[in-house]
């Protein structure tokens, strides 16, 4: 069955340190991927997504993410995080683009000390 | 405000209760869906509407029942639910199928 692993399930940074968020999938084929982000008491929001082309995509707030397909991985990267950058991130991939069927990983608690 | 308003936001039933969450998006999307979220737990998908039209329906049990009637909304009917179905319901809504949603707040259900 397909599924997406994010590795690190709580992660606590210092301002100004550098993130990166792991994310891998399960699936051959071809992919759309996304990294959405949710506040504290707020709706889930998209970041970033990549349907084809350059495999680093460039989202809001800074972040950004690659697309390596021989490794099945879309990293969520930030040179310098902000105290506001406290959220849960979810990696998300639809592998089947007739379905709209998103698969969500387990998401990644970031929390960054002032 | 997100595009896309759920209601109720909380909402507290017992087992033998029928009771309906609401989704309305305002962003002219075509493809509507429902997502559950448990605690520890990936979202999970659990129908997905295009044109209102089923197009996905995730091997969920039949005491939740979808319904779209236009583009611009989506229920879910509850009856007869379990204590393990209390979680965050979420409904999203897009353009397409490509899969990118906007998301709702959510509606946080407790089955007691």
């Amino acid at each position: 069955a397909q599924s997406v692993s994010q590795h690190n399930h709580h992660v606590i940074l210092s301002e100004a340190a550098s993130l990166e968020l792991g994310c891998n999938y399960s699936y051959g084929g071809t992919v759309n991927l996304f990294w959405y982000v949710q506040y504290p008491g707020q709706h889930l929001q998209l970041l970033l997504k990549y349907f084809s082309g350059d495999p680093l995509v460039k989202g809001i707030k800074g972040f950004e993410a690659e697309f390596i397909k021989s490794k099945f991985s879309f990293n969520l990267r930030k040179p310098s995080v902000q105290w506001s950058d406290t959220a849960e991130y979810f990696c998300a991939v639809n592998a089947h683009s007739n379905t709209g069927k998103l698969i969500f990983g387990q998401g990644t608690t970031l929390q960054v000390k002032p | 405000e997100t595009g896309v308003t759920q209601t109720p936001r909380h909402l507290v039933m017992g087992m033998t209760n029928k009771k309906s969450l609401k989704c309305e998006q305002h962003l002219g999307h075509n493809a509507m869906y429902w997502y559950k979220q448990s605690a520890k737990k990936p979202l999970e998908l659990m129908f997905v509407y295009s044109l209102e039209e089923r197009v996905e329906n995730n091997s969920v049990p039949s005491r939740f029942s979808p319904e779209c009637p236009n583009s611009s909304h989506l229920f879910l009917h509850l009856h007869t639910l379990q204590p393990e179905d209390s979680a965050l319901y979420l409904c999203a809504s897009s353009q397409g199928l490509e899969g990118q949603g906007f998301f709702g707040q959510g509606t946080r259900l407790t089955v007691v």
